[in-house]
């Protein structure tokens, strides 16, 4: 199957500071890719969708300049927290679209970046 | 649909026994659904897939029952093993841009 890396798998920053993370599709090209943040026992929530030369697609709610996306070729997106506060701290999951066995478009994720902000 | 940040609720069997895993989307338009595992600290892996011109799959030892009507999907998983044991989310698209929104999900554990 597709394989979708992030990196780093976890980080600790303090408040305040910024925190880049990379989503990377390892054997296919994703014009789109999206991001979701998790909670500790909760359900992932779509933040928003990565959009290859293009600007990035935000669920509502969901503040822009505080989580910056850009997706600079068609294997790479990044998510940038901005000023980060722990209330930022969670699990943050990319996935990518690829052609399935039998279905087009099946999503494939990441294996997750936590991050915890001091 | 938008995903439901609500606390896991959760579901113990025997192992051996069969698990079912019930989940209901939110958006009538929704017409491709995937059922997703995930494990303690790692990223949802991909079980099965189903499309709304069917109501039923089967993949080994799983199967995706789809009711359009009522807006519901469940997961079987047959003779539940110790690695079974996960959460387990099922996840709806659109056709709109290959958005997906996940369920609350549910946390299967399997007593040995």
């Amino acid at each position: 199957g597709a394989v979708v890396s992030q990196h780093p798998s976890r980080v600790i920053c303090k408040s305040g500071t910024s925190v880049k993370i990379e989503c990377r599709s390892l054997d296919f090209q994703a014009t789109t890719m999206f991001w979701y943040r998790q909670f500790p026992k909760q359900s992932l929530m779509l933040m928003a969708t990565s959009n290859e030369g293009s600007k990035a697609t935000y669920e509502q709610g969901v503040e822009k300049d505080k989580f910056l996306i850009n997706h600079a070729s068609l294997t790479l997106s990044t998510l940038t927290v901005t000023s980060a506060h722990p209330e930022d701290s969670s699990f943050y999951i990319c996935s990518a679209p690829a052609r399935g066995r039998q279905y087009t478009d099946t999503q494939y994720f990441g294996p997750g970046t936590r991050l915890t902000v001091l | 649909g938008e995903s439901v940040g609500l606390h896991l609720p959760t579901l113990s069997v025997q192992e051996g026994d069969n698990s079912i895993i019930n989940c209901a989307y939110s958006n009538s338009a929704s017409d491709y659904f995937i059922w997703y595992k995930q494990e303690s600290g790692k990223g949802p892996q991909f079980i099965i897939d189903i499309r709304s011109n069917m109501d039923k799959r089967q993949g080994q030892r799983v199967t995706v029952l789809l009711n359009k009507t009522v807006k519901h999907l469940s997961l079987q998983i047959a003779a539940t093993q110790p690695g079974d044991s996960a959460v387990y989310f099922c996840a709806e698209n659109a056709n709109t841009g290959n958005q997906f929104y996940f369920g609350t999900g549910t946390s299967l554990t399997v007593i040995p």
